[in-house]
């Protein structure tokens, strides 16, 4: 079952601006990822934030949690034309079976 | 996508024929998992196996089927059952140590003639 629902589902942007993308979730979860797929190609993953945790760095990522609200969010600031791809949450439930439910992705254009 | 391969990357088959997708690892973890992804969609779990011999349904299962008889590899074979089989189909798998984080593979894209 689809958990995530992200928001926007399409994001376009110019060079050097920030993107936000938010993701939001149904049941209660261990930890919540961020993962980035390009055109036709396999998931990578970018970012873990777990559900003790209210905001996490990496590089010019930036996600936050919210719990309460059952939503995260990911900001890539400084935007460059190499971001452009589809983003996608995932989360981990609290029995934690090892399974990820996947959110329907934003797909994020960066011009240049 | 190191360390976990899929293949072939294009696959095309006709309606009513069984197609088996291959997916190999080097990365020494436990689980393996079967995603299906349709365009502009999400990841949907097929099948997965935590460990050797063992293997459990995800939330689309019907008209696929898996083996598990090698810690490298997780063969998914899409049956004539699977009423809408064109898609493009992910293999991740999971380490004991890589916490919750599931590395992918490249994909496989099937298409049914």
């Amino acid at each position: 079952s689809q958990q995530g629902e992200e928001d926007p589902q399409a994001l376009s942007i110019q060079e050097g601006e920030n993107a936000t993308m938010n993701c939001s979730y149904k049941t209660s979860i261990n930890n919540l990822q961020w993962y980035r797929q390009n055109s036709g190609r396999g998931l990578v993953h970018l970012i873990l934030i777990r559900s003790n945790e209210r905001e996490k760095h990496s590089g010019r990522l930036r996600v936050t949690l919210d719990t309460s609200k059952k939503s995260s969010s990911l900001l890539i600031t400084a935007s460059r034309a190499a971001d452009t791809a589809s983003y996608f949450c995932a989360t981990v439930g609290s029995s934690n079976t090892g399974k990820l439910i996947f959110g329907q992705g934003t797909t994020l254009q960066v011009k240049p | 996508d190191g360390g976990i391969t899929q293949s072939p990357k294009y696959l095309f088959r006709k309606e009513g024929q069984n197609v088996t997708l291959s997916c190999e690892q080097n990365l020494n973890h436990d689980a393996m998992y079967w995603y299906r992804q349709d365009p502009g969609q999400g990841l949907r779990l097929i099948y997965y196996s935590q460990i050797v011999n063992d293997f459990q349904k995800g939330d689309i299962a019907e008209g696929y089927s898996v083996s598990r008889e090698k810690k490298e590899s997780f063969p998914l074979t899409v049956t004539s059952a699977q009423k809408n089989p064109t898609a493009f189909y992910l293999c991740a798998t999971m380490g004991v140590r890589s916490a919750d984080t599931q590395y992918f593979g490249p994909g496989t894209r099937l298409t049914v003639l």
